[in-house]
């Protein structure tokens, strides 16, 4: 059961440049996640927003959230090389209690040096 | 840091085998996931457990068992391995609570080949 959908599935800039992807989803939330995912490794957990929060910054990174839009921005802003991998966004299913995050298909990030 | 690891990096096996990929965590979370990982399907949750010797089905739960005899350790087990189950196979953890509270930690996964 699709949640999540990450727009755009690829995205190629140079360094310096801020990158923008997108997360929309279908049902009322809790909580939204971001995670990365480099090449051939597990996911990293970037960021956790909550529905009552309408932003949120960790360093080069800035979340916003629009419960009205069911949907979400992740900014990285003066992109590095080493920030090329693919970016997930997670929300809970819609159930209260539920254990489970249901992850997006995500975007694929390229900085290019 | 919190560290999941998964026994193998890579695994290659034959139609009709059983399979068992082993995943452990060093930080005392009560909550482990299991999931694979299909180019254009993203993540799908297989099955996961919220306490030692107990385990709830995730949305592809079919082909998979699992096991959690201790805390810190979770096994999926491929009962008949088929080509099908070819994926790449992520084990995470999370402390006790709901999920979509606190972040998940995921292991290096472990890309698994069934011919």
């Amino acid at each position: 059961s699709q949640q999540g959908e990450e727009d755009p599935q690829a995205l190629s800039i140079q360094e310096g440049e801020n990158a923008t992807m997108n997360c929309s989803y279908k049902t009322s939330i809790n909580n939204l996640q971001w995670y990365r995912q480099n090449s051939g490794r597990g996911l990293v957990h970037l960021i956790l927003i909550r529905s009552n929060e309408r932003e949120k910054h960790s360093g080069r990174l800035r979340v916003t959230l629009d419960t009205s839009k069911k949907s979400s921005s992740l900014l990285i802003t003066a992109s590095r090389a080493a920030d090329t991998a693919s970016y997930f966004c997670a929300t809970d299913a819609g159930q209260g209690g539920s254990e489970k995050l249901v992850f997006g298909k995500g975007t694929k990030l390229t900085v290019n040096p | 840091d919190v560290k999941v690891t998964q026994s193998s990096r890579y695994l290659v096996k034959r139609t009709g085998e059983k399979v068992f990929l082993e995943c452990v965590q060093d930080m005392d979370h009560e909550n482990m996931f299991w999931y694979r990982q299909d180019p254009g399907l993203g993540l799908r949750l297989i099955y996961f457990s919220y306490d030692v010797k107990m385990k709830e089905k995730g949305d592809i739960p079919e082909g998979y068992s699992v096991s959690r005899e201790k805390k810190e350790r979770f096994s999926l087990i491929l009962e008949s391995a088929s080509t099908s189950q070819t994926s790449m196979y992520l084990c995470a953890s999370s402390p006790a609570g709901t999920a979509f509270n606190q972040p998940q930690h995921f292991g290096d996964g472990t890309r698994l080949s069934i011919l």
